[in-house]
C-alpha cells in the first residue's frame, strides 16, 4: 500500500526557509493531490496546501505569500518550502495524499510527521 | 472560510460507553465531511469520509451521520484503543479546514 515519509531539517532559524520533502512509496505520485498539513505542539491541525502531479497548486491563503510546493515525478517526491519562518511555524509537519472519489476528497494515508522547530 | 467547531472539546468516558462527538460547520457543506482519529505521537488516521462512509478496516462501532451544517461521530461501546483525539474536516471549499478536536479520555 502507499506510504509517505517526510524528511528535512528539524531545526530552522528565524527568517530562514523551511524545506521538507515527502517521499511516496508503494504507488505512483502521478495521480491524486499531495498535501501538507501541520500541527503546532499541543494544538490542532492546519492544512497548508496541495499540489497535483500536474503541478497545479492550491495554498491556504493565510500562508500563500510564503509557501511554494513542487513535485518531482522522477523521484516520486513532493516538497514544501515555507519562507521567512518565525517561532509560530514550529509544528509537526505531515504530508498526506488527497484521495478523491465522486467529488468527495479526504486525506489518506498520512506520513508519520516530522517536528520542525524554529529557533536561533 | 468555512469554520468547523467541535463539541465537546474533551470528554471522559468508560470502556463500553456510547460516545457522541458533534461537529458544526459555519455554512452548509452537504456531505463533505471527514472524521479522523489521532493517537499521541501519531499521525491522524481516516475513520469516515463523505459524512457517513466507514473507511476500510475501521471497526463498525464507529459511525457518522449528518449533512449540511451538523454532523456527529458516534462510537458505540468504547474500547481501550479508542482513547484519542478526534477531528472533523470539511472538503466543501477549496480552503480545507479542520475542527479543533475532541479529546476522549478514560474516566
Amino acid at each position: 500500500q502507499v506510504q509517505l515519509q517526510e524528511s528535512g531539517p528539524g531545526l530552522v532559524k528565524p527568517s530562514e526557509t523551511l524545506s521538507l520533502i515527502c517521499t511516496v512509496s508503494g504507488g505512483s505520485i502521478s495521480s491524486y493531490s499531495w498535501n501538507w498539513i501541520r500541527q503546532p505542539p499541543g494544538k490542532g491541525l492546519e492544512w497548508i496546501g496541495y499540489i497535483y502531479y500536474s503541478g497545479n497548486t492550491n495554498y491556504n491563503p493565510s500562508l500563500k505569500s510564503r509557501v511554494t510546493m513542487s513535485v518531482d515525478r522522477s523521484k516520486n517526491q513532493f516538497s514544501l518550502n515555507l519562507r521567512s519562518v518565525t517561532a509560530a511555524d514550529t509544528a509537526v509537519y505531515y504530508c498526506a495524499r488527497g484521495y478523491d472519489s465522486s467529488g468527495f476528497n479526504w486525506f489518506d494515508p498520512w506520513g508519520q510527521g516530522t517536528l520542525v522547530t524554529v529557533s536561533s | 472560510d468555512i469554520q468547523m467547531s467541535q463539541s465537546p472539546s474533551s470528554l471522559s468516558a468508560s470502556v463500553g460507553d456510547r460516545v457522541t462527538i458533534t461537529c458544526r460547520a459555519s455554512q452548509s457543506i452537504g456531505l463533505y465531511l471527514n472524521w479522523y482519529q489521532q493517537k499521541p505521537g501519531k499521525a491522524p488516521n481516516l475513520l469516515i469520509y463523505a459524512a457517513s462512509i466507514l473507511q476500510s478496516g475501521v471497526p463498525s462501532r464507529f459511525s457518522g451521520t449528518g449533512s449540511g451544517t451538523d454532523f456527529t461521530l458516534t462510537i458505540t461501546s468504547l474500547q481501550p484503543e479508542d482513547f484519542a483525539v478526534y477531528y472533523c474536516q470539511q472538503s466543501h471549499s477549496t480552503l480545507l479546514t479542520f475542527g479543533g478536536g475532541t479529546k476522549v479520555e478514560i474516566k
